[in-house]
Formats: C-alpha cells, structure tokens, sequence
C-alpha cells in the first residue's frame, strides 16, 4: 500500500505526558500538511511543510506542539504536557504541489484522560 | 478569512439521488474538493474540481461548480446504504494552498 500512513492509530495519555505521532506521506508528494479534527468539526489546519520547511503554522499550534520533517520524507508531531483539550482526532496529507490530489491517511486518535 | 458552508445532515432513500451542498467565501479558490468520512477513518478523496471547470462526472458522482455563486454541489446517483458517512467540501487557494473544510454533511440512506 503506497498511501499515507499514520501510526499510532490510537493513543490514551494522561495528562501532563508527552505524546508522538508519526506520518508516513506518500513518497513522490512535496507537501505533507498536519490537521486537527474534533468531534463534529471537519479537520482544522495546524501546519504544513514543503519539503523539510515547516511554512506556515496555525494558531491553533501552541507552544506545546512542534512538528519536524527532517528529510523531507516522514514527518513528526510532538505534543508536550499533553491537556484534555488535545483530544481530538490528528490527520496527516500530503501531496505534489500544482495537482489537486490531496490524500489523507487514517489518523492518529488522542485521548487524554 | 475563508469559510466554508455546508448543512449538517441529509437522508435519502436506497435508490434515489443525493444532493450535498457547498458555500464558500474565497473567490480566488483553485480546487474544490469532496471527501468522505467514515467512523473512525480518515478522509477519503472522492473527486476534485479545479476553478475553471464548472461540472465534473466520475461513475456515480457528478460535482457542479458555479463559481459565480460560488456554490458546490455533489450528486450521488443510485444511492446506496454503502454511502452514509461524512462528506465533506474542502477548498484551497492558489499561493498557500492549504485547504480548508466545511464542517461536514451526515448522510443517513434508509430502506
């Protein structure tokens, strides 16, 4: 299978612990953008990369969060101190910049008790 | 900033055509897109449309763009109980691009 991959699936937390959400784009695909979706919302955007540069983040990405594309490939989300209020649902796309085929992988779900 | 209007629900009966439509506010969108959800799953891409088509057709979907109005719709025909789920209209600009979603219409088919 050659689409995005999210991993882990689910993730339950405490609150106050730090959590880690990897996002594998599909390979030939520049651009890989990190949205955050709510019960009953559709996705809202976080941030999103270029290659390996992050250009331009949400102001829904608090200090608490980072995300790094190292090599342009892979990409990660850190959450730190982790709140009630990032329960929600984490999805990752990506796609070649200029085409109209933006694909999604099937989410990381957070719950923090 | 860009906002993007859908109504919450819809029902149909097995058979007949659905209809979900789109508002959006951002006149220099480049494409607009359907998704659909499923419990649980991420967002599948179901068809996109770039600004300067007005109607685009794939099996059983057919999407109709008035840009003028800048108004998106997405038919189903036939539609089945495979098809309840979450659709969601998305558009992006140029420049950006990063799309941005509707909150989602919830289409219930019933026998």
């Amino acid at each position: 299978d050659t689409g995005v991959s999210q991993d882990p699936r689910h993730k339950i937390t405490k609150r106050g612990q730090n959590v880690t959400f990897r996002c594998d784009p599909i390979s030939e695909h520049n651009r890989l953008y990190w949205y955050r979706q709510t019960l009953g919302q559709g996705p809202e955007f976080l941030t999103y990369f270029q290659n390996e540069a992050q250009l331009e983040k949400s102001r829904l990405l608090s200090d608490r969060f980072s995300a790094e594309r190292p090599k342009g490939s892979f990409s990660t989300l850190e959450i730190q101190r982790t709140e009630q209020g990032d329960s929600a649902m984490y999805l990752c796309a990506s796609i070649t910049q200029g085409t109209g085929e933006l694909f999604f992988g099937e989410g990381s779900r957070l719950t923090v008790l | 900033g860009e906002d993007v209007e859908q109504s919450l629900f819809l029902s149909v009966r097995e058979g007949d055509s659905s209809v979900i439509n789109c508002t959006y506010t951002d006149s220099s969108s480049t494409y607009l897109y359907w998704y659909k959800q499923e419990p649980g799953a991420g967002l599948q891409l179901l068809t996109y449309i770039f600004s300067n088509m007005d109607m685009k057709q794939d099996q059983r979907l057919t999407v109709l763009l008035n840009k003028k109005d800048k108004h998106l719709s997405l038919r189903i025909a036939d539609t089945q109980t495979g098809d309840s789920a979450i659709y969601f209209c998305a558009e992006s600009a140029g420049g950006s691009y990063i799309p941005t979603f509707g909150r989602g219409t919830s289409l219930i088919v019933h026998p």
